[in-house]
Protein backbone atom coordinates (compact mmCIF):
# COMPACT_ATOMS: atom_id res chain seq x y z
CA UNK A 1 0.00 0.00 0.00
CA UNK A 2 0.99 3.66 0.22
CA UNK A 3 3.82 4.84 2.46
CA UNK A 4 3.80 8.88 2.33
CA UNK A 5 7.19 10.34 4.51
CA UNK A 6 6.85 13.94 6.39
CA UNK A 7 9.97 16.02 7.37
CA UNK A 8 10.35 17.95 9.10
CA UNK A 9 8.91 16.90 11.93
CA UNK A 10 8.89 20.53 13.61
CA UNK A 11 9.74 23.69 12.41
CA UNK A 12 10.23 26.97 13.65
CA UNK A 13 10.33 30.54 11.86
CA UNK A 14 10.47 33.96 12.49
CA UNK A 15 6.77 36.30 11.98
CA UNK A 16 7.50 37.16 8.16
CA UNK A 17 10.05 33.94 7.11
CA UNK A 18 9.32 31.42 4.64
CA UNK A 19 8.39 27.88 5.69
CA UNK A 20 9.11 24.60 3.48
CA UNK A 21 7.59 20.97 4.44
CA UNK A 22 8.74 18.34 2.18
CA UNK A 23 6.57 14.89 1.82
CA UNK A 24 7.26 12.00 -0.53
CA UNK A 25 5.00 9.12 -1.97
CA UNK A 26 5.63 5.22 -2.60
CA UNK A 27 2.71 4.27 -4.70
CA UNK A 28 2.72 6.02 -8.09
CA UNK A 29 -0.57 5.80 -9.04
CA UNK A 30 -1.60 8.23 -6.06
CA UNK A 31 -2.89 10.90 -8.00
CA UNK A 32 -4.25 13.49 -5.09
CA UNK A 33 -2.08 14.97 -2.87
CA UNK A 34 -4.03 17.41 -0.03
CA UNK A 35 -2.80 19.39 2.60
CA UNK A 36 -4.56 19.97 6.08
CA UNK A 37 -3.95 22.45 8.81
CA UNK A 38 -4.83 21.18 12.11
CA UNK A 39 -4.97 22.92 15.56
CA UNK A 40 -5.03 21.71 18.89
CA UNK A 41 -8.31 20.19 19.58
CA UNK A 42 -9.72 20.84 16.40
CA UNK A 43 -10.94 19.11 12.73
CA UNK A 44 -8.12 18.89 10.00
CA UNK A 45 -8.62 21.90 7.96
CA UNK A 46 -7.94 21.25 3.75
CA UNK A 47 -5.30 24.50 3.05
CA UNK A 48 -4.74 23.64 -0.59
CA UNK A 49 -4.47 20.35 -2.78
CA UNK A 50 -3.22 18.94 -5.70
CA UNK A 51 -3.97 17.22 -8.57
CA UNK A 52 -1.54 14.75 -10.60
CA UNK A 53 -1.95 16.61 -13.96
CA UNK A 54 -0.26 19.83 -12.05
CA UNK A 55 2.72 20.82 -11.25
CA UNK A 56 2.32 23.86 -9.31
CA UNK A 57 -0.59 25.28 -7.57
CA UNK A 58 -0.59 28.23 -5.07
CA UNK A 59 -3.34 30.31 -3.13
CA UNK A 60 -2.26 33.94 -1.78
CA UNK A 61 0.92 32.93 0.60
CA UNK A 62 0.50 29.13 0.22
CA UNK A 63 1.67 26.61 -2.79
CA UNK A 64 2.27 23.01 -3.61
CA UNK A 65 4.61 22.42 -5.66
CA UNK A 66 4.62 17.82 -7.31
CA UNK A 67 7.41 16.09 -8.47
CA UNK A 68 5.70 12.81 -10.32
CA UNK A 69 9.46 11.53 -11.52
CA UNK A 70 10.83 11.93 -8.18
CA UNK A 71 7.01 11.16 -6.34
CA UNK A 72 7.65 14.12 -3.78
CA UNK A 73 5.77 17.04 -2.81
CA UNK A 74 6.14 20.23 -0.75
CA UNK A 75 3.97 22.63 0.79
CA UNK A 76 5.56 26.49 0.57
CA UNK A 77 4.18 29.44 3.04
CA UNK A 78 5.32 32.48 2.75
CA UNK A 79 5.27 35.85 4.97
CA UNK A 80 4.47 33.55 8.05
CA UNK A 81 1.91 35.16 10.37
CA UNK A 82 1.06 33.98 14.36
CA UNK A 83 -2.00 31.85 12.86
CA UNK A 84 0.05 30.20 10.50
CA UNK A 85 1.19 27.86 13.75
CA UNK A 86 -0.20 24.74 13.63
CA UNK A 87 0.38 21.03 12.52
CA UNK A 88 0.32 20.32 9.10
CA UNK A 89 -0.46 16.93 7.19
CA UNK A 90 0.36 16.03 3.95
CA UNK A 91 -1.26 13.05 2.23
CA UNK A 92 -1.85 10.90 -1.12
CA UNK A 93 -4.71 9.67 -2.82
CA UNK A 94 -4.88 6.48 -5.23
CA UNK A 95 -7.14 6.40 -7.63
CA UNK A 96 -8.75 3.20 -7.01
CA UNK A 97 -8.93 3.36 -3.49
CA UNK A 98 -10.28 6.63 -2.13
CA UNK A 99 -8.63 6.64 1.10
CA UNK A 100 -5.93 9.04 2.08
CA UNK A 101 -3.06 8.15 3.11
CA UNK A 102 -1.28 10.96 5.86
CA UNK A 103 2.19 11.50 6.92
CA UNK A 104 3.19 12.00 10.24
CA UNK A 105 2.83 15.67 10.47
CA UNK A 106 4.96 18.97 10.97
CA UNK A 107 4.48 21.10 13.67
CA UNK A 108 5.00 24.52 12.88
CA UNK A 109 5.75 27.57 15.05
CA UNK A 110 5.70 31.00 13.33
CA UNK A 111 7.45 33.29 16.47
CA UNK A 112 7.19 37.29 16.68
CA UNK B 1 -24.40 24.72 5.16
CA UNK B 2 -23.06 22.43 7.97
CA UNK B 3 -19.87 20.65 7.77
CA UNK B 4 -19.65 17.35 9.61
CA UNK B 5 -20.62 16.90 13.05
CA UNK B 6 -19.58 13.95 15.19
CA UNK B 7 -21.05 12.63 18.27
CA UNK B 8 -20.05 12.41 21.31
CA UNK B 9 -16.92 14.33 21.49
CA UNK B 10 -15.39 13.38 24.29
CA UNK B 11 -16.09 9.86 25.83
CA UNK B 12 -14.50 7.81 28.64
CA UNK B 13 -14.29 4.35 28.72
CA UNK B 14 -13.71 1.65 30.87
CA UNK B 15 -11.53 -1.44 30.00
CA UNK B 16 -14.12 -3.75 28.19
CA UNK B 17 -17.22 -1.52 27.88
CA UNK B 18 -18.41 -1.03 24.03
CA UNK B 19 -18.98 2.15 23.23
CA UNK B 20 -20.86 3.83 19.76
CA UNK B 21 -19.29 7.29 18.08
CA UNK B 22 -21.97 8.43 15.59
CA UNK B 23 -20.97 10.49 12.10
CA UNK B 24 -23.40 13.20 10.41
CA UNK B 25 -21.72 13.86 6.76
CA UNK B 26 -22.37 17.07 5.34
CA UNK B 27 -25.54 16.21 3.12
CA UNK B 28 -25.80 14.63 0.45
CA UNK B 29 -22.34 13.31 0.13
CA UNK B 30 -21.82 10.13 -1.06
CA UNK B 31 -18.55 9.15 0.41
CA UNK B 32 -18.01 8.30 4.17
CA UNK B 33 -14.44 7.72 6.06
CA UNK B 34 -13.28 7.06 9.04
CA UNK B 35 -9.84 7.65 10.76
CA UNK B 36 -7.81 6.85 13.79
CA UNK B 37 -5.48 9.39 14.95
CA UNK B 38 -3.12 8.64 18.03
CA UNK B 39 -1.70 10.92 20.12
CA UNK B 40 0.83 12.96 17.95
CA UNK B 41 0.65 10.85 14.63
CA UNK B 42 -1.41 11.21 11.50
CA UNK B 43 -5.08 10.06 11.11
CA UNK B 44 -5.24 6.45 9.86
CA UNK B 45 -7.53 5.01 7.81
CA UNK B 46 -9.88 2.30 9.08
CA UNK B 47 -12.87 2.54 6.81
CA UNK B 48 -14.70 3.76 3.89
CA UNK B 49 -18.99 4.09 2.84
CA UNK B 50 -19.97 4.46 -0.44
CA UNK B 51 -23.58 5.61 0.43
CA UNK B 52 -24.61 2.54 2.35
CA UNK B 53 -22.16 0.15 0.92
CA UNK B 54 -19.31 -0.50 3.22
CA UNK B 55 -16.41 -1.11 0.70
CA UNK B 56 -13.40 -1.02 2.43
CA UNK B 57 -12.40 -2.03 5.89
CA UNK B 58 -8.80 -3.11 5.37
CA UNK B 59 -7.93 -0.48 8.19
CA UNK B 60 -10.05 -1.76 11.04
CA UNK B 61 -7.68 -2.99 13.55
CA UNK B 62 -9.39 -6.17 14.73
CA UNK B 63 -12.76 -7.96 14.81
CA UNK B 64 -14.11 -5.50 17.71
CA UNK B 65 -14.65 -2.95 15.51
CA UNK B 66 -17.41 -2.69 13.31
CA UNK B 67 -18.90 0.52 10.94
CA UNK B 68 -22.58 0.64 9.32
CA UNK B 69 -24.43 3.65 7.62
CA UNK B 70 -27.64 1.87 6.57
CA UNK B 71 -29.16 4.67 5.00
CA UNK B 72 -26.31 6.06 3.53
CA UNK B 73 -26.38 9.07 5.53
CA UNK B 74 -25.25 9.32 9.45
CA UNK B 75 -22.74 6.47 10.27
CA UNK B 76 -21.83 4.83 13.46
CA UNK B 77 -18.60 3.00 14.36
CA UNK B 78 -18.70 0.50 17.45
CA UNK B 79 -15.79 -0.41 19.46
CA UNK B 80 -16.70 -3.93 21.29
CA UNK B 81 -14.51 -4.35 24.69
CA UNK B 82 -12.57 -1.79 24.39
CA UNK B 83 -9.26 -1.74 25.35
CA UNK B 84 -6.40 1.07 26.49
CA UNK B 85 -4.98 0.53 22.98
CA UNK B 86 -8.17 2.18 21.68
CA UNK B 87 -7.50 5.15 23.33
CA UNK B 88 -7.65 7.83 19.98
CA UNK B 89 -9.05 10.24 18.07
CA UNK B 90 -11.93 9.03 15.97
CA UNK B 91 -12.60 11.34 12.84
CA UNK B 92 -15.21 11.39 10.03
CA UNK B 93 -14.93 12.96 6.88
CA UNK B 94 -17.13 12.90 4.15
CA UNK B 95 -16.82 13.50 0.27
CA UNK B 96 -19.36 14.29 -2.38
CA UNK B 97 -18.23 12.04 -4.72
CA UNK B 98 -16.62 8.68 -5.26
CA UNK B 99 -13.50 9.97 -7.15
CA UNK B 100 -9.99 9.76 -5.52
CA UNK B 101 -9.42 13.15 -6.10
CA UNK B 102 -12.33 14.59 -4.06
CA UNK B 103 -12.00 16.99 -1.41
CA UNK B 104 -12.30 15.01 2.21
CA UNK B 105 -14.61 17.51 4.52
CA UNK B 106 -13.44 16.24 8.32
CA UNK B 107 -15.68 16.44 11.65
CA UNK B 108 -14.07 17.96 14.83
CA UNK B 109 -13.59 13.84 16.13
CA UNK B 110 -14.49 11.65 18.77
CA UNK B 111 -11.48 11.60 21.73
CA UNK B 112 -12.03 8.19 23.32
CA UNK B 113 -10.37 7.22 26.59
CA UNK B 114 -10.37 4.12 28.05
CA UNK B 115 -9.40 3.55 31.59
Amino acid sequence: GENVEQHPSTLSVQEGDSAVIKCTYSDSASNYFPWYKQELGKRPQLIIDIRSNVGEKKDQRIAVTLNKTAKHFSLHITETQPEDSAVYFCAASTGTASKLTFGTGTRLQVTL
Amino acid sequence: GAGVSQSPRYKVAKRGQDVALRCDPISGHVSLFWYQQALGQGPEFLTYFQNEAQLDKSGLPSDRFFAERPEGSVSTLKIQRTQQEDSAVYLCASSLEVLSTDTQYFGPGTRLTVL
